[in-house]
């Protein structure tokens, strides 16, 4: 079935600093793509998507490129705050289907 | 607009009780689904609904069960509690189903089975 492989950390990052979490997939056909965040205590909330090959998801300085021949959808950042201190799930969902496959998660952790 | 409503946000039972979830979803919405959230497991997908219709089912057993009603809030029941069952229970609403919209997470309800 569909899989997807992240970066499990935990990571801490001082503030500035660059960010990049790995995220690879294992699916057939052409999966639609997703970043997650889940700030302690709250539910999760869709930081950025990408539905098809070389599209490219950004919201709130986070960037990710869907890359199709290397199965992969990393999400980078260029300069973290310690705002970002939360937990990110890279997941991934089949055409005309609500149901999301999720990474481990990553906790990153931000010091000022 | 108020978000996605879960109920009781915090349940204590115990090994073989039974126990009823319930989720609200964004007005308008009418898709509805459900995961559970452990350490050891990470997310994994519960069900589906819309339009009080199951569109699709995870690999749980069939201990977890669930429903939708005509006004779209959503419960889900597991029976005969274990141990393994504890977790956080994330409920997601969307307006239609299709994985087009992007879905909305409530802040889940803690369940801990002792």
């Amino acid at each position: 079935g569909d899989s997807v492989t992240q970066m499990e950390g935990p990571v801490t990052l001082s503030e500035e600093a660059f960010l990049t979490i790995n995220c690879t997939y294992t699916a057939t056909g052409y999966p639609s793509l997703f970043w997650y965040v889940q700030y302690p205590g709250e539910g999760l909330q869709l930081l950025l998507k990408a539905t098809k090959a070389d599209d490219k998801g950004s919201n709130k300085g986070f960037e990710a490129t869907y890359r199709k021949e290397t199965t992969s959808f990393h999400l980078e950042k260029g300069s973290v705050q310690v705002s970002d201190s939360a937990v990110y799930f890279c997941a991934l969902s089949q055409g005309g289907s609500e149901k999301l496959v999720f990474g481990k998660g990553m906790k990153l952790t931000v010091n000022p | 607009k108020a978000g996605v409503t879960q109920t009781p946000r915090y349940l204590i039972k115990t090994r073989g009780q039974q126990v009823t979830l319930s989720c609200s979803p964004i007005s308008g919405h009418r898709s509805v689904s459900w995961y559970q959230q452990t350490p050891g497991q990470g997310l994994q997908f519960l069900f589906e609904y819309f339009s009080e219709t199951q569109r699709n089912k995870g690999n749980f057993p069939g201990r977890f069960s669930g429903r939708q009603f005509s006004n779209s809030r959503s419960e889900m029941n597991v029976s005969t509690l274990e141990l393994g069952d504890s977790a956080l229970y994330l409920c997601a609403s969307s307006p239609l189903a299709g994985g087009i919209y992007e879905q909305f997470f409530g802040p889940g309800t803690r369940l801990t089975v002792l």
